[in-house]
């Protein structure tokens, strides 16, 4: 499974937009980019994802690199409920598995 | 509401004794996963079933086991506990396994917390 990687904390202000970077240099064609969020003491829940065009939906925006070794998870304006962890997965959808491999994720703080 | 059902939510046990962690996946989903989450290791993906048979195995101890049922519910077998088998343990379901549309997202339940004593 290729890798991603991802800063392990960020903070952000409240009704601030917050920018989570990851770097996948090994992607490849077939991978699709995930990202899922952790809330404390909850399960994983989906965020959004892509293939290689930037994606928006009600809850965060993704833009992809051209070149697709990094991708942004974009939350428009933080709040205290967004304080999680977030996981940026390459899932493969040419493999027969569609498991998804966590990494480390990065830990956001949002400040009131 | 992932609409993922895990029981028990909570589990204390011995060390030496065999638990069975109980998960309901989505109405439909065709596809169930387990996780354990540990403090230390993060989340590890244990196995997959899809529809009764089995996909993709993880860092599953060969102490645990699992299936999935014909009605679709999956069961995680741990057997002869440690100490270290303590952990957040998840079940997540989706519909799909394969392809970029909706079906593909995997939804997960709150987690069994087992805690070996």
């Amino acid at each position: 499974d290729a890798k991603t990687t991802q800063p392990n904390s960020m903070e952000s202000n409240e009704e601030e937009p917050v920018h989570l970077p990851c770097n996948h240099s090994t992607i490849s064609g077939t991978d699709y980019i995930h990202w899922y969020r952790q809330l404390p003491s909850q399960g994983p829940e989906y965020v959004i994802h892509g293939l290689t065009s930037n994606v928006n939906n009600r809850m965060a925006s993704l833009a992809i690199a051209e070149d697709r070794k990094s991708s942004t998870l974009i939350l428009h304006r933080a709040t205290l409920r967004d304080a999680a962890v977030y996981y940026c997965i390459l899932r493969d959808v040419a493999g027969n598995t569609g498991k998804l491999i966590f990494g480390q994720g990065t830990t956001l703080q949002v400040k009131p | 509401d992932s609409g993922v059902t895990q029981t028990p939510k909570h589990l204390i046990t011995a060390t030496g004794q065999r638990v069975t962690l109980r998960c309901s996946p989505r109405s439909g989903d065709l596809s169930v996963y387990w996780y354990q989450q540990s403090l230390d290791q993060g989340l590890q993906f244990l196995i997959h079933y899809y529809n009764g048979e089995e996909r993709a195995k993880g860092n599953i101890l060969e102490r645990f086991s699992a299936q999935q049922f014909p009605d679709l519910h999956s069961e995680l077998n741990l057997s002869s506990l440690e100490l270290g088998d303590s952990a957040l343990y998840f079940c997540a379901s989706s519909v799909e396994i394969l392809g970029g549309g909706p079906g593909n997202t995997i939804y997960f339940g709150e987690g069994s917390w087992l805690t070996v004593v």
